[in-house]
């Protein structure tokens, strides 16, 4: 499986804009970039996913480079609420496994 | 109800006892999953399940047993456990795996078990 690397921990001010990285230079072809997000005390919650193309939605946007080598996950104003473990995510499957992922402070 | 739900959320049980985790799933969706996260330690994938079939088992102790008697229920039946299973078990579903890497997949809150 295509493994995936990211920063142990991140630290952002409320309110300004959260660029958490991810590289995965063995991505294949057939692999979606997915992230999950895991809140204290909760299961990982799915924020977004792309395969190619830049993607938005409501919480998020994926930017994703044009080699697919890495991406990024851009959080446009973080609040408290957006404190969490955010995994990167390779699919081309039924499994999708995680690893450590970024642990994210946000700061008022 | 909406969403994924599990039952119980906090579970002590002595090495011993024999246990039922429930998950229900109220999305409509015809792929279920067990994970295990243990303290510092990754997510892992226990077993999946489509349309009441189980497709995946990697390489479980046999001490956890699935069932899936429907494509909205699932259930981990836990006998004879190690301390070294305590950890946070979880849940989770998907509308179909024909999607490969496309799904998503929705999450239960988790059942924090301890074995004493």
């Amino acid at each position: 499986d295509a493994k995936t690397t990211q920063p142990n921990s991140m630290e952002s001010n409320e309110e300004e804009p959260v660029h958490l990285p991810c590289n995965h230079s063995t991505i294949s072809g057939t692999d979606y970039i997915h992230w999950y997000r895991q809140l204290p005390s909760q299961g990982p919650e799915y924020v977004i996913h792309g395969l190619t193309s830049n993607v938005n939605n409501r919480m998020a946007s994926l930017a994703i480079a044009e080699d697919r080598k890495s991406s990024t996950l851009i959080l446009h104003r973080a609040t408290l609420r957006d404190a969490a473990v955010y995994y990167c995510i390779l699919r081309d499957s039924i499994n999708m496994r995680f690893g450590a992922g970024t642990r994210l402070t946000v700061k008022p | 109800e909406t969403g994924v739900t599990q039952t119980p959320r906090h579970l002590v049980m002595g090495m011993t006892n024999k246990k039922s985790l429930k998950c229900e799933q109220h999305l409509g969706h015809n792929a279920m999953y067990w994970y295990k996260q243990s303290a510092k330690k990754p997510l892992e994938l226990m077993f999946v399940y489509s349309l009441e079939e189980r497709v995946e088992n990697n390489s479980v102790p046999s001490r956890f047993s699935p069932e899936c008697p429907n494509s909205s229920h699932l259930f981990l039946h836990l006998h004879t456990l190690q301390p070294e299973d305590s950890a946070l078990y979880l849940c989770a579903s998907s509308q179909t795996l024909g999607l490969a890497g496309r799904d998503t997949q929705y999450f239960g809150p988790g059942t924090r078990l301890t074995v004493l």
